[in-house]
């Protein structure tokens, strides 16, 4: 099946850090990529909606500047986190889906941020 | 996307099949089910999906209602690694363009 990779797995860093999450899918060409947060005993949140070469679509709440999506080719989607608080603490989690219709996202396993 | 509705848990012994139930009544014609499943800690995996026939595959078997308001997931024979929350979802796109809005799903324990 589809793979997605994530990476990395878990990060622990100080407040004011910047963050830098890649997704990558492995053996497909991903044009769509999505990515969510979980917060504990909560359900996936998404965050945003990039497609290879353009920019990102935030969903409502979600600050675009704060959390800066690159999708610049057909395999690498990468979230950066800036200015990283404590509040945004959090399970991030991508997927990506290809060209072929109807066929369903595949999720890489999530990174675990905490931010001190 | 048309909402889901799902117990919040189940019990099942392992080896025995486990029956989950999704309500969609307001599911539209173009609309289609997926499951998938998180194991804790780990990203959501795909199990199924379908539109208006059932569908099986090496993970599950979907039935989907006459009517497409309700389906029910099977996984034939349970094993303890099975433990994990499954989601209902339906999705217009099928699956690829649009995000998942995914609800709280139903915590499905296998006792062994």
């Amino acid at each position: 099946g589809a793979v997605v990779s994530q990476h990395p797995s878990r990060v622990i860093c100080k407040s004011g850090t910047s963050v830098k999450i890649e997704c990558r899918s492995l053996d497909f060409q991903a044009t769509t990529m999505f990515w969510y947060r979980q917060f504990p005993k909560q359900s996936l949140m998404l965050m945003a909606t990039s497609n290879e070469g353009s920019k990102a679509t935030y969903e409502q709440g979600v600050e675009k500047d704060k959390f800066l999506i690159n999708h610049a080719s057909l395999t690498l989607s990468t979230l950066t986190v800036t200015s990283a608080h404590p509040e945004d603490s959090s399970f991030y989690i991508c997927s990506a889906s290809g060209r072929i219709l109807n066929q369903p996202q595949h999720f890489g396993d999530g990174t675990r941020l905490s931010i001190l | 996307d048309a909402k889901t509705t799902q117990p919040p848990s189940m019990d099942c012994a392992e080896g025995r099949a486990a029956n989950l139930p999704c309500n969609h009544s307001t599911i539209s014609g173009n609309e289609y089910v997926y499951w998938y499943r998180q194991i804790h800690s780990q990203g959501p995996q795909y199990i199924i999906h379908g539109l208006k026939n059932n569908e099986t595959n090496e993970m599950a078997s979907l039935i989907i209602t006459e009517d497409r308001k309700s389906s029910t997931l099977i996984l034939p024979h349970a094993t303890l690694r099975d433990t994990a929350v499954y989601y209902c979802i339906v999705n217009k796109s099928g699956g690829g363009a649009d995000g998942l809005t995914f609800g709280k799903g139903t915590h499905l324990i296998i006792q062994p």
